[in-house]
Order: C-alpha cells, then structure tokens, then sequence
C-alpha cells in the first residue's frame, strides 16, 4: 500500500522567513514520483515541484525546493523568503509506477505573517 | 492557453436529481482522472483514464460515473446523488500515466446535495 503523512495540520511563518513542511511516504514501488501542490483560497490545485525517485539531485524550482531523503523516505518542502502570498494550503503526493493515481497527504496549511 | 475546465463550478442540488459534471482539456493528455477533497481527507480519486474508451474505477467510486468518447472530455455523472456526495470535486489530466508526469487540474466544482 502507498501513503502519504502529514504530521503538520497547520503552520505560522513569518513573511521574509524560510519554513519547511514536511512529508513522508511510504511505497514499495522502486520508481516513483513525489509532487507537491499549492492550494489557495481560491481553491486550485497549483503544482510547485516535482521529485524523482532516482533523482541523485534534490529538485529545486525558484523558490521551492525539495529536501528529498530517500532512506527516510521524506520529501520536505523548502519555501524560502517567505511572501504573504504563499498562505495556502500544501499538499505533498506520490505516484508509484504500478499505481494509476497520485496519492495525497491530508496537507499542511501554512499561514505568512506579515 | 493550456488548461483543465470544469463546469459548472458551483452547483447545488437535491437528493436524488442526476447532474453532470463536465471536464475538458485542450493539452491532448492521454490520462484524466477525477478527485474528491473532502476536509482532513486529501484528495481521493474516484475514477480515471488511461485513454479514449478506456476508464477505471479509483478508490471511492461508488455513486459516481464516467465516459471518455472523446480524448478531451471526461465527465463526471451522479445518478442520484446524496449527501454524502457534497465535496469539491477536481478533474486532472497528464500527458501520460507516467511518474514523472505532474497532474494539470481543472479550478474545482463544489457541490452540495441537499
């Protein structure tokens, strides 16, 4: 069976400020893939970063960046410089070659203090 | 511009009246699938596409639905709804089922049964 944890329902950052939320996963599959989401207010579901899992470099994408600990088996998101506009609810998920569905983590919902 | 559509993207209803959901995608993906987000629960799927003609069941598929004559369209049908049904609902597409490839959403269509 594949999961996704979240232990992190909700976090408070202060605007400028770096915050990792973390994820961890669980599959048996040897190839997968790890993507994170960015969920606004508004409701859409915004793809920020993805992660391979042979992927010998951790994934970076402005300012997102993917700490990727294969042993662990968790793939915490960076934000660095925290801006008022990154408050939003965060989804980390996975999707294992033999799966026909990305799994989600219940998501962690991050709120930038000004 | 490359996107997921869904209509309607609000929509309240009663027990027992059939509704579609419409999903369409302009990025010749091969794979679309449909989600439920429902609170403290993440994203589950409830069917997918492999292809034109070829769907499957996801983790909750009960009471629900699906066709893909076209490549395009994918919608979503509620026989008879109840209110176990109420969510936000989201339409996903990728280029193909690989785990590399991220899943582009529709804006989501929140729905109440009542």
């Amino acid at each position: 069976a594949q999961k996704i944890t979240q232990t992190q329902p909700g976090m408070f950052v202060q605007e400028k400020e770096a915050v990792t939320l973390d994820c961890t996963y669980d599959t048996s599959d040897p190839s997968y893939g790890l993507f994170w989401y960015k969920q606004p207010s508004s409701g859409e579901m915004i793809f920020l970063i993805y992660q391979g899992s042979y992927d010998q470099q951790n994934a970076t994408e402005g300012r997102y960046s993917l700490n990727f600990q294969k042993a662990r088996k968790s793939a915490n998101l960076v934000i660095s410089a925290s801006q008022l506009g990154d408050s939003a609810m965060y989804f980390c998920a996975m999707r294992g070659r033999s799966s026909y569905k990305l799994i989600f983590g219940s998501g962690t919902r991050l709120l930038v203090r000004p | 511009e490359a996107q997921v559509t869904q209509n309607p993207r609000y929509l309240i209803t009663v027990t027992g009246k059939k509704l579609t959901v419409t999903c369409s995608q302009n990025m010749n993906h091969e794979y679309m699938s449909w989600y439920r987000q429902d609170p403290g629960l993440g994203l589950r799927q409830i069917y997918y596409s492999m292809n034109v003609e070829v769907t499957d069941k996801g983790d909750v598929p009960e009471g629900y639905k699906v066709s893909r004559k076209e490549k395009r369209n994918f919608p979503l049908i509620l026989e008879s709804p109840s209110p176990n049904q109420t969510s936000l609902y989201f339409c996903a597409s990728s280029l193909r089922l690989a785990t590399s490839h991220e899943q582009y959403f529709g804006p989501g269509t929140r729905l109440t049964v009542t």
